[in-house]
């Protein structure tokens, strides 16, 4: 099976850059993605990381140590419509993503 | 870029009646979708996944009579959640995948459907 751990909730201020870790325990792994989801809405692509390392994509940027089986989201630059629920899936040996609880980011001035 | 539609995107409907929910690829051909259950709070739970041209695989705990998952060619998928009580009540989330070798970016989301059973 898989377990997927990530922070309930996270508060931080406008401008600021903020770290949303996740731990998985898998068996079989074949990628990890993180997406962002607003209220009431399908989750958007963010990332996706298969190899160990930091990908840079402008204002986010995603880690994965799969030796760990740790990965993280980094947001710079935090801005109010950053608000939102992130979800760390890990792509397990099926290829079928499986999802944390989602961790909800809240931004305040 | 790969768009999923997926209708409606709200339903309301009585307990005991059917409703039934369209998950469409529309610029590639899906060989495989997701279907999934979100309730308030809480991630994506996958309910169950169907290959074109055979019968879905759910996950433990979901009944297969009561969701009926049709997967009836490469760019549409039907979710018909049956005789519909209250606790049916949640947001619905099909994803489709383009195929393998294409995994950073082969999963696709649609846009949900929010069932309101009353």
């Amino acid at each position: 099976g898989q377990n997927i751990d990530q922070p309930t909730e996270m508060t931080a201020t406008e401008g600021a850059i903020v770290q949303i870790n996740c731990t998985y325990q898998t068996s079989g792994f074949n990628g990890l993605f993180w997406y962002q989801q607003h209220a009431g809405e399908a989750p958007t692509f963010l990332s996706y990381n298969v190899l160990d390392g930091l990908e840079e994509k402008g204002r986010f940027s995603s880690f994965l140590s799969r030796s760990k089986g740790y990965s993280y989201l980094l947001l710079k630059e935090l801005q109010m419509k950053d608000s939102a629920s992130y979800l760390c899936a890990v792509l397990g040996g099926s290829y079928i993503p499986t999802f944390g609880r989602g961790t909800s980011l809240i931004v305040h001035p | 870029g790969a768009v999923v539609s997926q209708h409606p995107s709200r339903v309301i409907c009585k307990s005991g009646t059917s409703v039934k929910i369209e998950c469409r690829s529309l610029d590639f051909q899906a060989t495989t979708m997701f279907w999934y259950r979100q309730f308030p709070k809480q991630s994506l739970m996958l309910m169950a996944t169907s290959n074109e041209g055979s019968k879905a695989t759910y996950e433990q705990g979901v009944e297969k009579d009561k969701f009926l998952i049709n997967h009836a060619s490469l760019t549409l998928s039907t979710l018909t959640v049956t005789s519909a009580h209250p606790e049916d009540s949640s947001f619905y989330i099909c994803s489709a995948r383009r195929g393998t070798g294409e995994m950073d970016y082969g999963y696709t989301f649609g846009s949900g459907t929010r069932l309101t059973v009353v």
